[in-house]
């Protein structure tokens, strides 16, 4: 069902800049781009989501391209606290129903 | 804190047997999600209420049903339940009923064990 690919699993050393890919080549000009991290069985938490301009927050920056039909999310100075599963998604509509499904998402473990 | 409040937190029941799981939305939002998340596997979409009106179904069991009172606040019941049915189990709210740059936030989850 979702409409996202993302790689299953990333490195990263801490305090160096996350950078993670999500491809959504389906998107439809109206589907917002949102992303959240669950960190270890606790309640999927929000990060950020965009449309089609770049977005920041505390948290990270969106990069959403031109054509729409990738993005990054970056965490800027990534710490321990950051390792988390990292969820790209977008709305899919089935038999007329709006629903956010979530992927396998891309595993992050940020290494001291 | 997301705000969105879920009991009770750890539950461990006996195959055969009904549970309910509550959920208290943020104040003010109107929708209320489940899904559903077993062992290593990624989270499954449930179920969706928007203002006490069911608004989109997943892969709900027959076993399962779910509702919104009038308060907002929702339950998922769970019946007939089977040693598969053990998961953690996730609410979440919104304002608005649809995804066009509505935030969605969750709360902690409610771990059910069938024993």
């Amino acid at each position: 069902d979702a409409k996202t690919t993302q790689p299953p699993s990333m490195d990263c050393a801490e305090g160096r800049a996350a950078n993670l890919p999500c491809n959504h080549s389906t998107i439809s000009g109206n589907e917002y781009v949102y992303w959240y991290r669950q960190i270890h069985s606790q309640g999927p938490q929000y990060i950020i989501h965009g449309l089609k301009n770049n977005e920041t927050n505390e948290m990270a920056s969106l990069i959403i391209t031109e054509d729409r039909k990738s993005s990054t999310l970056i965490l800027p100075h990534a710490t321990l606290r950051d390792t988390a599963v990292y969820y790209c998604i977008v709305r899919v509509v089935i038999q007329g129903a709006q629903k956010l499904v979530f992927g396998q998402g891309t595993r992050l473990t940020i290494n001291p | 804190d997301s705000g969105v409040t879920q009991t009770p937190k750890h539950l461990i029941t006996a195959t055969g047997q009904r549970v309910t799981l509550r959920c208290s939305p943020r104040s003010g939002d109107l929708s209320v999600y489940w899904y559903q998340q077993s062992l290593d596997q990624g989270l499954q979409f449930l179920i969706h209420y928007y203002n006490g009106e069911e608004r989109a179904k997943g892969n709900i069991l027959e076993r399962f049903s779910a509702q919104q009172f009038p308060d907002l606040h929702s339950e998922l019941n769970l019946s007939s339940l089977e040693l598969g049915d053990s998961a953690l189990y996730f609410c979440a709210s919104s304002v608005a009923g649809s995804f066009s740059g509505n935030t969605i936030y969750f709360g902690e989850g409610s771990w059910l064990t069938v024993v």
